[in-house]
């Protein structure tokens, strides 16, 4: 099956720091999806992003799905933006080991 | 109220019972997912439901079973629990019938099996 990389696998910032978190793949995919697990564990989908750019507030992600990677930007972070962050790929929803980003006040 | 429900929200069993989580959603979706999710990792699937006639295994379908007696509903099932079934589960819901699949998850069910 398709292989799911992320990076890092922790970070932490101060609040009101920018971040990128890389999500790689190792074949081509039709879905690609990131989501946020918050500290008590309820996951939210951020984004359906097989290919191309998407925003969403502070957020955005791109997948270049010829190169096989997926980034996800979080600008301006909050404290509320902690937790693991994961992307999941193609029909079978393939996921990665997720990035964990503690934002301090 | 919540779009995807989960049941019970924790449960905790002994080695060789025999369990059901339910999973109901009311967002009207074709498809439905059951996940386990292990500390410190990601997601792993267990079936997925494309319809209601329709059952496929996932990464880690040993052990367990699905019904999908419903559009709405889709029950996991574990015919003799063990001690590594111990877990967070997730059941998720999608349409595929727009042009995204956005999935979207239940609140999650924790097992213990002792």
């Amino acid at each position: 099956g398709i292989q799911v990389e992320q990076s890092p696998p922790d970070l932490i910032l101060q609040e009101g720091a920018n971040s990128t978190l890389r999500c790689n793949f190792s074949d081509s995919v039709n879905n690609l999806q990131w989501f946020h697990q918050n500290p008590w564990g309820q996951l939210i989908n951020l984004f359906y992003i097989p290919s191309g750019t998407k925003q969403n507030g502070r957020l955005s992600a791109t997948t270049v799905a010829t190169e096989r990677y997926s980034l996800l930007y979080i600008s301006s972070s909050q404290t509320t933006d902690s937790g693991v962050y994961f992307c999941a790929v193609d029909y079978d929803m393939r996921f990665g080991a997720g990035t964990r980003l503690t934002v301090k006040p | 109220d919540a779009d995807v429900t989960q049941t019970p929200r924790n449960r905790i069993t002994k080695t060789g019972k025999r369990i059901m989580l339910e999973c109901s959603q009311t967002k009207g979706h074709d498809r439905m997912y059951w996940y386990r999710q292990d500390p410190g990792l990601g997601l792993r699937l267990i079936y997925y439901s494309f319809d209601v006639k329709d059952i496929n295994k996932g990464e880690i379908s040993d052990g367990y079973s699905v019904s999908r007696q419903a559009q709405a509903k889709f029950s996991l099932s574990l015919e003799s629990a063990i001690p590594n079934q111990t877990a967070l589960y997730f059941c998720a819901t999608s349409d595929h019938r727009g042009s995204e699949g956005t999935q979207y998850f239940g609140p999650g069910t924790r097992l213990l099996v002792l």
